[in-house]
């Protein structure tokens, strides 16, 4: 099936670097989605984005958070500057259409801020 | 903002067992609702989704949704080793560009040879 890859799968960085963790969507995806998954908790959305624009973002996307997606690319979440509480996996999706279209997700990127 | 409720937490099953997971939601004019499998290490996999009242059957799986009561259940028949995972239950929001699914904390189960 469609797959979507994650690089790295595990970052390492001292609190108050900046990171960014990349994402290469399905090749025809139109949408791309950012989740959070904190040990042991459910999975949360963080942001939404299409065409190029951030359409919805929850209340866990702080100020530090940013997304962007260059020349087509691949869709990237940078933290600048990270903070302890931003460690846990975080999942990339995409999807061909908006309404009713099925999430194909990326195996996450675990980050571990120190 | 929806709310996604799973149970049981973890569930232990032999192999060939029928497996009943359940799901309930906050929102009766929530729009689909997603199941979604993921094995350690990977991502979550879509397997089954619902939009309507009633049932739908796909191959070993078959999910009922009742509206009225905020509930949906996962049904998958005749388990496998291979089915151990957590299931993700997920309710879709918003249209077009503000699509998105809720999750819940997910059922771990575990079936045994």
């Amino acid at each position: 099936g469609p797959k979507v890859l994650q690089i790295p799968s595990h970052q390492i960085i001292d609190m108050g670097q900046m990171v960014t963790l990349n994402c290469d969507p399905v090749s025809n995806h139109l949408y791309f989605y950012w989740y959070k998954q904190i040990l042991g908790q459910q999975m949360e959305f963080l942001v939404n984005f299409y065409n190029g624009k951030v359409m919805e973002k929850s209340k866990l996307f702080k100020d530090q958070f940013s997304v962007e997606r260059p020349d087509g690319s691949y869709f990237t979440l940078k933290i600048q500057p990270t903070a302890l509480e931003d460690s846990a996996v975080y999942f990339c999706a995409s999807s061909l259409e908006g309404s009713q279209n099925t999430l194909y997700f990326g195996a996450g990127t675990r980050l571990s801020v120190l | 903002q929806e709310k996604v409720q799973q149970s049981p937490e973890s569930l232990i099953v032999p192999e060939g067992a029928m497996v009943s997971l359940n799901c309930s939601f906050s929102d009766s004019a929530s729009q689909s609702i997603w199941w979604y499998q993921q094995h350690p290490g990977k991502g979550p996999k879509a397997l089954i989704s619902i939009f309507s009242n009633g049932n739908k059957k796909e191959g070993r799986l078959t999910v009922y949704l009742n509206r009225a009561s905020l509930h949906v259940s996962l049904h998958i028949k005749d388990s496998q080793p291979s089915d151990s995972a957590v299931y993700l239950c997920a309710v879709s929001e918003g249209g077009g560009s503000n699509y998105k699914l809720t999750f819940g904390k997910g059922t771990l189960l575990t079936v045994t040879p």
